[in-house]
């Protein structure tokens, strides 16, 4: 069985433009949820997904947006970089549940410069 | 809100030996479930074990174990004969409806 998996792994990408991340959930989990991992401020919730809509939304700006397709894949999207976004985000999937575990894919690594 | 709060920023063991790991936590839930999460130098969090508050019995995987305190709070992670590829940041979460929210995470180094 697959497991969760994050493209690309790593990206650079230059202030101000945007980029789009992407996530490929276990099969048959409904739910995703997207992290955000910095040094400084740890592991942070960005959003979750379950069947294509939104359930819950952290506390980040407008530029974080996410999506999530039919097939449960989703995508998270950051617009207008800024310096402060550079960050491992990371991808979760779970039958969404609070009773299930979330298990995470390898994450993708952006680097803003 | 929730928090989760993991005192220790990092610790050692010696192979084979035990290491403790704490995580204490804050919530007005009665119904909730733990988790711990292992980060190697590879990203993936791999998740390690789990624990549901309205169970009294620490769960228990192969050489990891809990002790879960509901009244204290506290939710600390027991590793037994440490093996070299233990080594890792270890990540306590409360699991909140759609979301988990992390501790600061505790490293731990495993020396031969």
């Amino acid at each position: 069985k697959a497991g969760v998996t994050q493209t690309p792994r790593y990206l650079i990408k230059t202030r101000g433009q945007q980029v789009t991340l992407s996530c490929s959930p276990i099969s048959g989990h409904r739910s995703v949820s997207w992290y955000q991992q910095t040094p400084g401020q740890g592991l942070q919730f960005l959003f979750e997904y379950f069947s294509e809509t939104q359930r819950n939304k952290g506390n980040f700006p407008g530029r974080f947006s996410g999506r999530q397709f039919s097939n449960s894949r989703s995508e998270m999207n950051v617009s207008t970089l800024e310096l402060g976004d550079s960050a491992l985000y990371l991808c979760a999937s779970s039958w969404g549940q609070p009773n299930t575990e979330a298990f995470f894919g390898q994450g993708t690594r952006l680097t803003v410069v | 809100a929730q928090t989760v709060t993991q005192s220790q920023p990092e610790m050692s063991v010696q192979e084979a030996e035990t290491v403790t790991l704490s995580c204490t936590y804050d919530t007005s839930e009665s119904d909730y479930y733990l988790f711990w999460y292992k980060q190697p130098p590879s990203r993936q969090m791999i998740l390690v074990i789990r624990q549901e508050a309205y169970k009294q019995q620490n769960a228990t995987e192969n050489r990891f174990s809990v002790n879960f305190q509901k009244a204290a709070k506290s939710f600390s992670l027991k590793i037994s004969d440490s093996q070299l590829g233990d080594a890792a940041m270890y990540f306590c979460a409360y699991r909140d409806t759609d979301k988990l929210i992390f501790g600061t995470g505790t490293r731990l180094q495993v020396f031969p």
